[in-house]
């Protein structure tokens, strides 16, 4: 599975929009990408996945580089709830459901 | 419909002995993998259970064990614990062979060795 770089901490405003950035530079033709992320003293829930085009869903949106190379995970505005560690994991679907977490970024969402 | 529980959310146990903890999947879940997650290493894929076969399994050693039962319910075992196991033990669970996305994660087992 190709591997993931991540800053270690981010702070965002309440309210605004927080923006987690992710490079997996060697990510291969088959690997989506996924975030997950962890609240404190939580199992870790899943927030968005995606292959090449850009998604959204009801908690994000996930904006992939056309060389596939790196990400960004758009938290559109962001609730103190928001705080968390946030993960971003590359590999393939299919018949192996390992989850190779990082080390993830800790997003604080402040007053 | 019911997440995934975890059983017991508390555990403490001395070196040498063993232990088992339980996951029940969420209803109709058929897939069951566990994670261990520590402050040191993070979060460590320990293996996956499908239709009561291992299917996966992470780089640890021969002391942890699980299975999986006819109603998808998973248990993993740690023999001869040391003062390293002490971690945060998750269960997640999914709807088939799903892939990575998906999985519903329980509220986790503490597991303390003295």
């Amino acid at each position: 599975d190709a591997k993931t770089t991540q800053p270690p901490s981010m702070d965002c405003a309440e309210g605004r929009a927080a923006n987690l950035p992710c490079n997996h530079s060697t990510i291969s033709g088959n690997e989506y990408v996924y975030w997950y992320r962890q609240i404190h003293s939580q199992g870790p829930q899943y927030i968005i996945h995606g292959l090449k085009n850009n998604e959204t869903n009801e908690m994000a949106s996930l904006i992939i580089t056309e060389d596939r190379k790196s990400s960004t995970l758009i938290l559109p505005h962001a609730t103190l709830r928001d705080t968390a560690v946030y993960y971003c994991i590359v590999g393939t679907t299919g018949t192996a459901s390992k989850l190779t977490f990082g080390t993830g970024t800790r997003l604080q969402v402040t007053l | 419909k019911a997440g995934v529980t975890q059983t017991p959310r508390y555990l403490i146990k001395t070196r040498g002995q063993q232990v088992t903890l339980s996951c029940s999947p969420i209803s109709g879940h058929r897939s069951v993998s566990w994670y261990q997650q520590t402050p040191g290493q993070g979060l460590q894929f320990l293996f996956e259970y499908f239709s009561e076969t291992q299917r996966n399994k992470g780089n640890f050693p021969g002391r942890f064990s699980g299975r999986q039962f006819s109603n998808s319910r998973s248990e993993m075992n740690v023999s001869t614990l040391e003062l390293g196991d002490s971690a945060l033990y998750l269960c997640a669970s999914s709807l088939e062979a799903s892939g990575l996305y998906e999985q519903y994660f329980g509220p986790g087992t503490r597991l303390t060795v003295t």
